[in-house]
């Protein structure tokens, strides 16, 4: 079965400075990336996703994540944050050619400060 | 689309009192899948279904808990008896099962057991 790691549990930024979350997966196959944002409160929204082609994908509100297949990872990037970009963000991972359920990481939780 | 329908938002019981969530996925989306979210355990994937067949629901708990979809457009997920230990909130997600698509999540019911 796969598996997600999120290793940063908290981060806290100050505004504008630059945001790297790491993600790494595990499973011997193919498989669609996701980072997910939740908002405090609210429900989790789709960032950005990976299915194939180009490993650097651009996202809503400045994010991009970049699919580095030797190293199963999928790190979440934003070169300025934003206090409103204060929200819980979570890596996912489903099988390609599969079941469609997303396997989670733990989140990490990002507080930027004003 | 009005998105994925939980109700209700927020419920507060009694330990040992049967709870109903309900779900509407988005009109079209055939695969639905119900969430639960705690701080100790994050986001796990209790029981989802494809064409309204329940596929995977190795996630559920324990015998407490059932899920049913009885059509295409609504789902329920009953824990009868309900205990404390069952306070989350409990997400409904829904997706084409078709390869390359994301989940769509809903808002979530916050349940408090007492």
């Amino acid at each position: 079965a796969q598996s997600v790691s999120q290793h940063n549990h908290h981060v806290i930024l100050s505004e504008a400075a630059s945001l790297e979350l790491g993600c790494n997966y595990s499973y011997g196959g193919t498989v669609n990336l996701f980072w997910y944002v939740q908002y405090p409160g609210q429900h989790l929204q789709l960032l950005l996703k990976y299915f194939s082609g180009d490993p650097l994908v651009k996202g809503i509100k400045g994010f991009e994540a970049e699919f580095i297949k030797s190293k199963f990872s999928f790190n979440l990037r934003k070169p300025s944050v934003q206090w409103s970009d204060t929200a819980e963000y979570f890596c996912a991972v489903n099988v390609r050619g599969s079941a469609r359920q997303l396997t989670f990481g733990s989140g990490t939780q990002l507080t930027v400060l004003p | 689309d009005a998105g994925v329908i939980q109700s209700p938002r927020h419920e507060v019981t009694e330990m040992g009192q049967e709870v109903t969530l309900r779900c509407k996925p988005i009109s079209g989306h055939n695969s639905l899948f119900w969430y639960r979210q705690t701080m100790m355990r994050g986001l796990e994937l209790l029981i989802y279904f494809n064409n309204n067949v329940p596929i995977d629901d190795s996630g559920m708990p324990e015998d407490r808990f059932s899920a049913k979809m009885p059509n295409a457009s609504f789902s329920t997920l009953k824990i009868q008896p309900s205990e404390p230990r069952d306070s989350a909130v409990y997400f409904c997600a829904s997706s084409l099962s078709t390869a390359n698509t994301e989940a769509f999540f809903g808002q979530g019911t916050r349940l408090t057991v007492v």
